[in-house]
């Protein structure tokens, strides 16, 4: 299953809502998660099963969507939130990531 | 708390076998509600899956990769292995052990292998 996020690239400034999306080649119910990585870091788990915020994530990161189309919203950024972000499915085998979208500050 | 520790040699000439092993802490490598399981990240093609398994379960392993890759489980020493055979540059990346439960997921630091003679 193909992943493809966009855009590639978001610029916005602190404060701000940052909305990315994900879609899939095919349907992945709801086995969606996505991920956040900063340079020299392994990416972190942000969102399980499209919405569920895993544990230790702050209530500004909320994931909606089904089927084939997704998004991850930062309700409003922090300076800490400008990062690589991942979409990634597990509904087949072999689990696929997205390309990813950079969020980077205006 | 969990903590994984990936370590192998950071350079591997082409054709030969790539080796990693991933030291584990805060769990046993044989609770069966863990899932362990390699991923790579290459610098332009980004995350794959490598494989996966579970003590006492089957192993799955990508179908790009199967039949180079291999992934065992150690109970003696709590650490998971990845033995990835004649590789290429194709093969340069940064190398990740995680673990997945239903209590959450954790993934290693990551070692950089190069592919290179």
């Amino acid at each position: 299953i193909v992943l493809t996020q966009s855009p590639a690239t978001l610029s916005l400034s602190p404060g701000e809502r940052a909305t990315l999306s994900c879609r899939a080649s095919q349907s992945v119910t709801d086995s969606l998660f996505w991920y956040q990585q900063k340079p020299g870091q392994a990416p972190r788990l942000l969102i399980s099963y499209t919405s569920s915020r895993a544990t230790g994530i702050p209530a500004r990161f909320s994931g909606f969507g089904s089927e084939t189309d997704f998004t991850l919203t930062i309700s409003s950024l922090e300076p800490e939130d400008f990062a690589l972000y991942y979409c990634r499915q597990r509904n087949e085998w072999p689990s696929t990531f997205g390309q990813g979208t950079r969020l980077e500050i205006k | 708390q969990v903590y994984l520790q990936e370590s192998g040699p950071g350079l591997v000439k082409p054709s030969q076998t790539l080796s990693l092993t991933c030291s584990v802490s805060g769990v046993s490598i044989n609770n069966r509600d863990y899932f362990w399981s390699w991923i790579r990240q290459h610098p332009v093609e980004g995350l794959q899956y490598i494989g996966s398994t579970r003590y006492g379960g089957g192993t799955d392993y990508t179908p790009s990769l199967e039949g180079r890759v291999t992934i065992s489980i150690d109970t003696s020493k709590n650490h998971l292995s990845l033995r990835l055979t004649a590789v290429t540059a194709a093969d340069t990346a940064v190398y990740y052990c995680v673990t997945s439960s239903d209590w959450g997921e954790y993934w290693g630091q990551g070692t950089l292998v190069t592919v290179s003679s």
